[in-house]
């Protein structure tokens, strides 16, 4: 069974540009939810899908950061414009049932310059 | 608030010494989850272990152990035996209700582990 992937797995923008950033849950996993981690800090939940629908949209930062998941199956994460604190790892994790294991994807790096 | 405290930043052992790595977290609500998950220099993060607040059983699992006590508020993680392979950054998360329909993880920041050879 194939594990969550994300793509790209590196991604350099320059401040101001737009990046796109794609995750694909475990098959049959309803719930997806995106993280990140900025250097030296926790990793922090940004917001949880159920199937397509955005369940907990709490730790989103602000109105820069646009994630959708149609279909229910794979979610993008689109960040417009890109700013320098932007830059860290955002990591998807997926799982069957809402309080249950979650498992992650390898992460994307981005790097706003 | 949640908070997930994991006070070891680095730990370095010499191969086959055992290791404890520490974890207190602080939640009001009665029912959540702990888990412990282990980031390979790979990158991705690896889950471990998820642990209910209502069962404080320790549990094994080959040479990892986890000791859960919720009087100190503490979910211990123990490798005994410890090999190369398990040099990693170990991370503890907490998992509560959000209010939301949502049960995020709240996590530490980890502790980067290095078994030297």
């Amino acid at each position: 069974e194939a594990g969550v992937t994300q793509f790209p797995s590196h991604s350099v923008i320059e401040k101001g540009q737009t990046v796109t950033l794609r995750c694909d849950p475990i098959s049959g996993h309803d719930n997806l939810y995106w993280y990140r981690r900025v250097m030296g800090k926790e990793i922090k939940f940004l917001l949880h899908f159920v199937k397509e629908s955005k369940q907990d949209e709490s730790g989103m930062p602000n109105n820069r950061f646009l994630a959708e998941r149609t279909g229910g199956t794979y979610s993008t994460l689109k960040v417009q414009p890109a700013e320098l604190e932007d830059s860290g790892v955002y990591f998807c994790a997926s799982s069957q049932v809402v309080a249950g294991k979650q498992y992650f994807g390898p992460g994307t790096r981005l790097t706003v310059t | 608030a949640q908070k997930v405290t994991q006070a070891q930043t680095e730990i370095s052992v010499v191969e086959k010494e055992d290791v404890t790595l520490d974890c207190v977290y602080e939640t009001r609500d009665t029912t959540y989850y702990l888990f412990w998950y282990k980031q390979p220099p790979s990158g991705e993060l690896v889950f471990l272990i998820r642990r209910n607040s209502f069962d404080e059983q320790n549990e094994i699992s080959g040479r990892y152990s986890w000791n859960f006590q919720k009087s100190t508020s503490s979910f211990n993680f123990t490798i005994t035996a410890s090999q190369v392979v398990d040099s990693a950054v170990y991370f503890c998360a907490l998992s509560v209700y959000s209010g939301a329909g949502s049960y995020q993880l709240t996590f530490g920041k980890g502790t980067k582990l290095s078994v030297i050879p």
